[in-house]
């Protein structure tokens, strides 16, 4: 596989239910992100990972709740999500924080009922 | 003020024809600049960087404006296949920031 992945690509869930959308890279990268794009609405950074730290979390609720075990995986755990948390939510990744290039992935398609 | 904002568009264009646009950033302190490229339910994908002395590739032309805190693009001859939405984005790793603009439609007809 090459480039950035994630699965499921679409998931519907309530709001009662725990689900966890996945993500990897197979660049060599040491940065990982995940972003959430709403409909009519730009892209909005969540979090930020560098070497697996978590450097930035743009005061997302805590319903979101990501884990990055190694340099190529990330995961953003969701429970007890809302009707307004549909959107697509994508993962990218790249080497250097930010200044450089982000790859990006094909999405996850969530849906809250 | 939104921290970066573009005109959402549409733009519908015929063959052939150049287009421009712009993205205005609040923060002063921002240091790298980018324009995406984004098709109808697909990933974000990286046209150009932007450098403050100006960049060509192609068709496109990008340029950086620090004191007036703008960023253009620049589309000559666009092709039906240059329809897509373009995203500024706006970088400060300062902070680790950034900043997605909503994005400009354009639609390139025959």
């Amino acid at each position: 596989e090459t480039g950035v992945t994630q699965t499921p690509r679409h998931l519907v869930m309530g709001m009662t239910n725990k689900k966890s959308l996945k993500c990897e890279q197979h660049l060599g990268h040491n940065a990982m992100y995940w972003y959430k794009q709403s409909a009519k609405k730009p892209l909005e950074l969540m979090f930020v990972y560098n070497f697996k730290e978590q450097t930035e979390n743009n005061s997302v609720p805590s319903r979101f709740s990501p884990e990055c075990p190694n340099s190529s995986h990330l995961f953003l755990h969701l429970h007890t999500l809302q009707p307004e948390d549909s959107a697509l939510y994508l993962c990218a990744s790249s080497q250097g924080i930010l200044a450089n290039e982000q790859f990006f992935g094909p999405g996850t398609r969530l849906t809250v009922l | 003020r939104k921290e970066v904002e573009q005109d959402p568009g549409p733009f519908n264009v015929p063959e052939g024809a150049t287009v421009a646009f712009n993205c205005t950033y609040s923060n002063s302190a921002s240091q790298s600049f980018f324009w995406y490229r984004q098709d109808c339910r697909k990933e974000p994908k990286l046209l150009m960087s932007v450098y403050s002395s100006g960049n060509e590739d192609g068709r496109f032309t990008a340029q950086l404006n620090r004191a007036s805190q703008y960023i253009s693009l620049l589309i000559r001859d666009s092709k039906l296949s240059d329809s897509a939405t373009y995203l500024c984005v706006v970088s400060s790793t300062g902070g680790f920031k950034t900043i997605f603009g909503a994005g400009t439609r354009l639609f390139v007809k025959a």
